[in-house]
């Protein structure tokens, strides 16, 4: 069982250029998410989807688009990088929208911005 | 909005020695209350959850938490850690008024458990 798989682990971007974070998950789960991580600050939502054609803004939306098109997959794509988005990315899913359900994590994307 | 604050960013402990870890969150309704692990390399896990009853609840490993709602706390403690409990621990906070939807974070802290 595969669980939340996201590719690629590192990447580096220059200044200006876009990519896709990808993220697919194998349990048929409803509910999905992207954190980025950085030092001091925890992890903050970026976006989040309760299902295929659903998605809502986190904590941090800005220079970040999503979509869900399947239950399976939720790619997050950077539009014009900036240093600023030099993170950690960890995309997360659960069963359904209930708040009392762990979330299940992928390994992460480290991402560098020069 | 909710916050979650967490107090201690660095602690270093000898083994055997006990453990607590502060998390105070911000919000006046009713929320649940995990505790996510992250060993070194690897992805975050969950070590417990609170979201209604006891409000001591156990998780693995021998952590365990009490949801003390006066004082919007959810303190993590270990009676004795083991070099294998380093790694960085986070507290995080969902609002239930948002259908769970936006679990929030606390920034982390880092154990370093000495042999």
């Amino acid at each position: 069982n595969a669980g939340v798989t996201q590719t690629p682990k590192f990447q580096v971007l220059k200044t200006g250029q876009s990519m896709t974070l990808q993220c697919a998950q194998d349990m048929n789960h409803e509910y999905m998410s992207w954190y980025r991580q950085d030092p001091g600050m925890g992890l903050r939502l970026i976006h989040y989807s309760v299902g295929a054609g659903i998605t809502d803004q986190g904590e941090v939306p800005n220079g970040y688009n999503v979509s869900r098109s399947t239950t399976e997959d939720f790619p997050l794509r950077l539009l014009s990088a900036a240093p600023s988005q030099t993170s950690v990315y960890f995309c997360a899913s659960r069963p359904r929208q209930g708040s009392n359900e762990k979330l299940f994590f992928g390994s992460g994307t480290q991402l560098s911005v020069l | 909005a909710q916050s979650v604050s967490q107090h201690n960013h660095h602690v270093i402990l000898s083994e055997a020695a006990s453990l607590e870890l502060g998390c105070n969150y911000s919000y006046g309704g009713t929320v649940n209350l995990f505790w996510y692990v992250q060993y070194p390399g690897q992805h975050l896990q969950l070590l417990l959850k609170y979201f209604s009853g006891d409000p001591l609840v156990k998780g693995i490993k021998g952590f365990e938490a009490e949801f003390i709602k006066s004082k919007f706390s959810f303190n993590l403690r270990k009676p004795s850690v083991q070099w294998s409990d380093t790694a960085e621990y986070f507290c995080a906070v969902n609002a239930r008024n948002n259908a769970g939807n936006m679990l929030t974070f606390g920034g982390g802290t880092r154990l370093m458990v000495k042999t």
